[in-house]
């Protein structure tokens, strides 16, 4: 059973460009979580996604963000007009129901440059 | 709501020795506590978890955690570091309503010294 993918591992962009990060859930998980890590801290939630609906987006930055996870693919986070600031990795996790006591089982991350 | 504090952010230990890595959380309701393990340029591996089952949890590669309620710690240990444990560790919490999203301490470094 693969774990939970995501790509690319590494993305560089100019600031002004678009970046789009992708993650593949664990095979049977229809709940995905994106998490930012920025140099030298903890993992702040960004977003929580079932299929087709975005559950809490408690944690994205107003603007410039968006994230989707459609019936049929990946779940998608969209970064627009990237700046130096967005640089950080961009972790995906998924897990198979609901609750406080489910494991949510990480990808290996997306380490975002923003030149 | 809940929260996570890591005591110190970074630790060093000698290899053989033992490893101590402090949490403590808040939580108004019976929380869910997770440690996390990150190798450099790594995903996040799940060391172990408590549920409110039994107080002492026993994780992967040795290493276990206590939860202990009446000093709301939950305190990873391991009776003899290895050269291969130096990563970075997380404690987690999970909110115990709503979308069930963790909750991260600001990690430790854990170093092992030859």
């Amino acid at each position: 059973n693969a774990g939970v993918m995501q790509n690319p591992r590494h993305l560089v962009r100019r600031r002004g460009q678009e970046a789009r990060l992708r993650c593949s859930p664990m095979k049977g998980h229809s709940h995905v979580y994106w998490y930012r890590q920025l140099p030298e801290e903890g993992l702040k939630f960004m977003v929580y996604l079932q299929k087709e609906n975005i559950i809490d987006e408690s944690g994205m930055p107003k603007e410039r963000f968006s994230a989707e996870f459609p019936k049929e693919g990946p779940s998608i986070l969209r970064i627009q007009q990237v700046v130096r600031g967005d640089s950080a990795a961009y972790f995906c996790a998924s897990s198979m129901r609901q609750g406080n006591t489910d494991t949510q089982y990480f990808g290996p991350g997306t380490r975002l440059t923003v030149l | 709501a809940q929260s996570v504090t890591q005591l110190d952010s970074h630790v060093s230990v000698s290899e053989g020795t033992p490893v101590l890595l402090r949490c403590n959380y808040s939580s108004s309701y019976s929380p869910s506590l997770f440690w996390y393990v990150q190798h450099p340029n790594k995903g996040l591996q799940l060391l172990l978890k408590y549920t409110s089952a039994a107080t002492l949890v026993k994780g992967i590669n040795g290493f276990e955690a206590e939860f202990k309620k009446s000093e709301t710690s939950f305190h990873l240990t391991k009776p003899s570091a290895h050269m291969s444990d130096a990563a970075e560790y997380f404690c987690v919490v999970s909110t115990t309503s709503g979308t069930y999203k963790y909750i991260f301490g600001t990690g430790t470094r854990l170093k092992v010294l030859a």
